[in-house]
């Protein structure tokens, strides 16, 4: 398996411009993560989907931020407008609810987020 | 309520010494538990994880931790560092319900040549 898919691996844009951000889980998985990751915050988690339905968006930082997982194979997170404090990594997680691998995440390559 | 603790947000070892990275976790049922490493530039890969089976779990490139439910720790070790091994871990807690996971704030690792 090609695991985690993320495009683009680095963005470069002005504040108050939209980004959006991609994720290709692995297949056959049905929960995917978001994370963002800074050096002040460390790791934390903005949102997760268990089979395309959000389950908690509890840590979406505010409304400039929406997530969608429209089909099982493809998620995006959205930044609109962008602020520069909005510059961080951001990484996409899969995993599957049972069988051996059940309760590990495995992480992409993540993206990272520079706005000026 | 789950939480993970990392004590010591860096760690510096000598090339051969042993490495010892502490993790502590609360959870109200049984956990289950996970170290990753995250090299530079690079998204955070498994080194190893405890779903209640034995409770000494070896992982990759040589590491282990070990479950004590009496501490409420998980402290991840490799009795002799390498170069190779200089990165961020991160410990991570999950209750297995909705598979979410609470992580650490990750312990910095160094290797002294």
């Amino acid at each position: 398996d090609a695991g985690v898919i993320q495009s683009p691996r680095h963005e470069v844009t002005e504040m108050g411009q939209e980004v959006t951000l991609r994720c290709k889980p692995i297949s056959g998985h049905d929960y995917l993560f978001w994370y963002r990751q800074t050096m002040m915050r460390g790791l934390e988690l903005l949102i997760y989907f268990n089979n395309n339905v959000p389950i908690d968006d509890s840590g979406m930082p505010e409304d400039r931020f929406s997530a969608k997982m429209p089909n099982a194979s493809f998620s995006t997170l959205k930044i609109q407008p962008s602020e520069p404090r909005d510059s961080a990594v951001y990484f996409c997680a899969s995993s599957l609810a049972g069988g051996e691998t059940q309760e590990t995440q495995y992480f992409g390559p993540g993206t990272r987020l520079l706005v000026l | 309520a789950q939480s993970v603790t990392q004590l010591g947000s860096h760690v510096s070892v000598s090339e051969g010494a042993l490495v010892l990275l502490r993790c502590n976790y609360s959870s109200s049922v049984p956990p289950y538990l996970f170290w990753y490493v995250q090299y530079p530039n690079q998204g955070l890969q498994l080194l190893l994880k405890y779903t209640s089976a034995a409770t000494l779990v070896k992982g990759i490139n040589g590491f282990e931790a070990e479950f004590k439910k009496s501490e409420t720790s998980f402290h991840l070790t490799k009795p002799s560092a390498h170069m190779s091994d200089a990165a961020e871990y991160f410990c991570a807690v999950s209750e297995g319900s909705g598979n979410q996971f609470y992580f650490g704030t990750g312990t910095s690792l160094t290797v002294i040549p």
